[in-house]
């Protein structure tokens, strides 16, 4: 099977953009969607962006995602940082019958 | 969108079963939708367990597929976890959830502790 490999943790400051990139170890990046969730502290996952790029309703146009084949890579980039957007973000796929999370990155907004 | 609820004791003893329920709300078991356990260690990352279907169909981690079972049972409207030979390694809050294309639906997770 395959790993997905983020950043364990990046920071920005408010109003600014991050971007958090998730790499796929084999296979192709583009041959099945990458999901990203938010985890916020005691609290249940809920999902950022869904299918490579789509958002969920609710969930601001701040948050865009977007896959890159040169680098195998997917990027969830969120764009006028708030304090409220300070959690951990996972990166999710699938392939042969398994799903696969990547190991998180910790966002601090500072 | 459907509610989902785990349920189940809050401490094994290591080697023994680790079981869990998880009662559905809001919608039918039997919708298209597959049905699946995560587990998340303290202080950790999230690890897909397995997933079922109405139809009995199911995929597991490979990583856990020797210890794992995951059945349903659609006259409770409900799906079930057992995970055998636990350790301490196995110590986590255990989250159900609804599988389309991605994790749409989560529980509120429940924490089971392995320890003597």
């Amino acid at each position: 099977n395959f790993m997905l490999t983020q950043p364990h943790s990046v920071s920005e400051s408010p109003g600014k953009t991050v971007t958090i990139s998730c790499t796929r170890s084999s296979g192709s990046i583009a041959s099945n969607y990458v999901h990203w969730y938010q985890q916020r502290p005691a609290s249940s996952p809920t999902t950022v962006i869904y299918e490579d790029n789509q958002r969920p309703s609710g969930v601001p146009d701040r948050f865009s995602g977007s896959i890159d084949s040169s680098s195998n890579s997917a990027s969830l980039t969120i764009s006028g940082l708030k304090t409220e957007d300070e959690a951990d973000y996972y990166c999710q796929s699938y392939d042969s019958s398994s799903q696969v999370f990547g190991g998180g990155t910790k966002l601090t907004v500072l | 969108q459907v509610q989902l609820q785990e349920s189940g004791p809050g401490l094994v003893k290591p080697s023994e079963t680790l079981s869990l329920t998880c009662g559905v709300s809001g919608g039918s078991i039997s919708s298209y939708y597959w049905w699946s356990w995560v587990r998340q260690p303290p202080g950790k990352g999230l690890e897909w367990i397995g997933e079922i279907f109405h139809t009995g169909s199911t995929n597991y981690n490979p990583s856990l597929k020797s210890r794992v079972t995951i059945s349903v049972d659609k006259s409770k409207n409900q799906f079930s976890l057992r995970l055998t030979s636990v350790t301490a390694a196995d110590t986590a809050v255990y989250y159900c959830a609804t599988t389309a294309e991605y994790f749409q639906d989560w529980g509120q997770g429940t924490l089971v502790s392995v320890s003597s």
